[in-house]
């Protein structure tokens, strides 16, 4: 009964690393998302993809980058890690488009010192 | 460009209050609205309002779809500590599938 599963839950990076966050579901959705969360903010979608092989631009997607190899998995990447990137990182999923029912895992606490 | 605002931000209430909370929208072709809950981790799907289901009920809560004034609110009746949380409200765009998360009302409520 695992859902959405985030790895890892928390990180400590140097300004310039680079990491990569994995989100792995297994309830079969089409649709995968990666939220970032800032105090006051809300959540503020970063990436998200339409099914196997594809990916999409969100309202915040510089500095990351993303790849939907299997469907059951979607990871996204920091190249060149920056302080601004600071934040909680939630990935969902859903087996519809309209963000109903959207599954999310845990988040994953990243700090960029 | 597309928004979705949400108020009040923050709100303090005592246990057994009852409280409303509001999302206002700005966005091309809408077709619905979502409610999350999110208490300690990841958030939790409580409603969708379209034009065809504008008033949704569940226990306590309960949240109506205003498209004339392209607004919806959530309201908690006889409020539980356990309904202490941040409460999202979220439109999807109708042209390219993303979804518009606004920042959310942070509840408090006191015993």
């Amino acid at each position: 009964n695992a859902g959405v599963t985030q790895t890892p839950k928390f990180r400590v990076l140097k300004t310039g690393q680079s990491m990569t966050l994995l989100c792995a579901q297994d309830m079969n959705h089409e649709y995968m998302y990666w939220y970032r969360q800032d105090p006051g903010m809300g959540l503020r979608l970063i990436h998200y993809s339409v099914g196997e092989g594809t990916t999409a631009k969100g309202e915040v997607p510089d500095g990351y980058n993303v790849s939907r190899l299997k469907k059951q998995n979607f990871l996204l990447g920091l190249e060149s890690a920056a302080p601004s990137q600071t934040s909680v990182y939630f990935c969902a999923s859903s087996f519809r488009p309209d963000g109903a029912a959207q599954h999310f895992g845990d988040g994953t606490r990243l700090s960029i010192l | 460009e597309d928004k979705v605002v949400q108020s009040p931000l923050s709100l303090v209430v005592h246990e057994g209050d009852t409280v409303t909370l509001n999302c206002s929208y700005e966005v091309t072709n809408f077709r619905s609205l979502l409610w999350y809950k999110q208490e300690k981790k990841a958030p939790t799907f409580l409603f969708m309002l379209t034009s065809s289901g504008i008033e949704k009920k569940s226990g306590r809560l309960s949240s109506i779809l205003d498209k004339k004034e392209l607004s919806s609110i959530l309201n908690i009746t006889a409020t539980q500590t356990g309904d202490s949380a941040i409460y999202l409200c979220a439109v999807p765009m109708n042209r390219d599938d993303k979804i518009i998360f606004g920042k959310g009302t942070r509840l408090h409520i006191l015993p």
